[in-house]
């Protein structure tokens, strides 16, 4: 089946330097969607970032990510880390099918802290 | 705008007692549903799907079950807990024929 890997559990970062999440996946469907879900604490995960087209580079709030099907990456990224950006956050894949389950995988989850 | 509501925000319950958590969605019509679980230090899983009112398919098995008894309305319910219910329950909903899914605030649930 699908799955997602995010390496890296927490990542701590001073605020000012650059960003970078990592996810991986495994999936046999070539239409397949990759996410980036951020989660701040009390609020509901709300999408950040979303692409199904190879090697096309997507952006949203500063935050990009390129999905990359030959090594089957969509590592997130940010030139400069906020303190606003500390969150969790999830990367996850769609196996790209209409109609039915839509279905999401989601890796592990990165905690992202940024410290002054 | 669509809003999406859950309830309780959380819950502590006993081993053996029943639960029913609600999820309600506002401002969009015959939406796609969703109730996914992350135990504690675990994966964010689907657990049911609805396309439809009235019909729920099962994704993991959990010894839960799930109803769909209006169009904006998802229940997630279990008439015995098991310790390893506990953890966080995610409701969301989709478009029909749409890849993105928007998620509720969450439930907390402690089964001691």
């Amino acid at each position: 089946g699908d799955s997602v890997t995010q390496k890296e559990g927490l990542v701590t970062l001073t605020e000012g330097l650059p960003v970078m999440l990592n996810c991986t996946y495994q999936t046999i469907y070539s239409n397949a969607f990759l996410f980036w879900y951020v989660h701040y604490l009390n609020e509901s995960p709300r999408l950040l970032l979303k692409s199904s087209t190879d090697n096309k580079r997507t952006e949203h709030q500063g935050f990009h990510a390129t999905l990359h099907k030959s090594s089957s990456s969509f590592h997130l990224q940010k030139s400069s880390a906020q303190l606003s950006d500390s969150a969790l956050y999830y990367c996850a894949l769609s196996d790209g099918a209409t109609g039915g389950n839509n279905k999401l995988t989601f890796g592990q989850g990165t905690v992202l802290s940024v410290i002054p | 705008a669509q809003t999406i509501h859950q309830w309780p925000v959380a819950e502590i319950k006993a081993v053996g007692s029943p639960l029913s958590l609600g999820c309600t969605i506002k401002g969009k019509s015959s939406p796609n549903l969703y109730w996914y679980w992350q135990a504690t230090g675990g994966t964010l899983q689907q657990l049911f799907y609805s396309i439809t009112v009235g019909q729920v398919e099962s994704v993991v098995q959990l010894n839960l079950s799930a109803s769909r008894p209006k169009d904006d309305q998802f229940i997630l319910s279990t008439e015995k807990l098991l310790l390893s219910h506990s953890g966080f329950y995610l409701c969301a909903w989709s478009g029909v024929n749409q890849d993105t899914q928007y998620f509720g605030p969450g439930t907390r649930l402690l089964v001691l």
